[in-house]
């Protein structure tokens, strides 16, 4: 079985401040590690996704996660917010068994403030 | 840039009627999914469908629901006979194949109220 924990609904920050969004997962099988972002009246966008190889992965818009496996943490990160950032953000977890399901947190709200 | 669209983007149904959702996957895309998020609540697989038949799909998709490609674009999900828990936000994917690295590709979403 899977989960993912993300920890606060909501994130706030001020533009150019560094964001930091947290994800934790369970998974009994060597994970694939997700993050989408979800604009207003838009669908689920990917940020980036680890699969295997370098635990550090680079996504659009400037986001970055790190794949800690001690920690089975995943969080994500920029190192200035922009305005344009503000949206929910959503970490999902999928097994490498075979089987096509994400299992996502509940997401977290970034909110950035002039 | 290709997208997964779907319609109506917001559906309004009284209890005990028959609603369908509609999705246009991608079009070189093999693997299509429905997944629904109840408001305050994490998103939740649905179903997966390949080569016209479900191969996966979870608890919650019972004997009410139902999926179906009609014709080389379309993607549906018909709830017989909605209920009030029933009352989500219905999302639509599709995806190239089915490996742990496939990405799956949202659609915007139909917002489903059940009065």
């Amino acid at each position: 079985a899977q989960s993912v924990t993300q920890l606060g609904s909501h994130v706030s920050v001020s533009e150019g401040a560094l964001v930091l969004l947290r994800c934790n997962y369970s998974s009994s099988v060597p994970p694939y590690l997700f993050w989408y972002v979800q604009y207003p009246n838009q669908g689920l966008q990917l940020l980036l996704k680890y699969t295997t190889g370098a635990t550090l992965v680079k996504g659009i818009n400037g986001f970055e996660a790190e794949f800690k496996k001690s920690e089975t943490s995943f969080h994500l990160t920029k190192p200035s917010a922009h305005m344009s950032d503000a949206a929910e953000y959503f970490c999902a977890v999928r097994g490498n068994s075979g089987y096509s399901t994400l299992t996502f947190g509940k997401g977290t709200m970034l909110l950035v403030s002039p | 840039e290709p997208e997964v669209t779907q319609t109506p983007s917001h559906q309004v149904t009284q209890m005990g009627q028959e609603v369908i959702l509609r999705c246009v996957p991608i079009s070189n895309h093999l693997y299509f999914y429905w997944y629904r998020q109840i408001l305050g609540q994490k998103v939740e697989f649905l179903v997966s469908f390949y080569n016209n038949e479900i191969s996966e799909k979870s608890e919650i998709f019972d004997d009410q629901f139902s999926v179906e490609r009609p014709d080389g674009s379309n993607f549906t999900l018909k709830i017989r006979s909605t209920k009030l828990e029933d009352s989500a936000m219905y999302f639509c994917a599709s995806s190239q194949g089915d490996r742990g690295t496939d990405t799956q590709y949202f659609g915007p979403g139909t917002r489903l109220t059940v009065l």
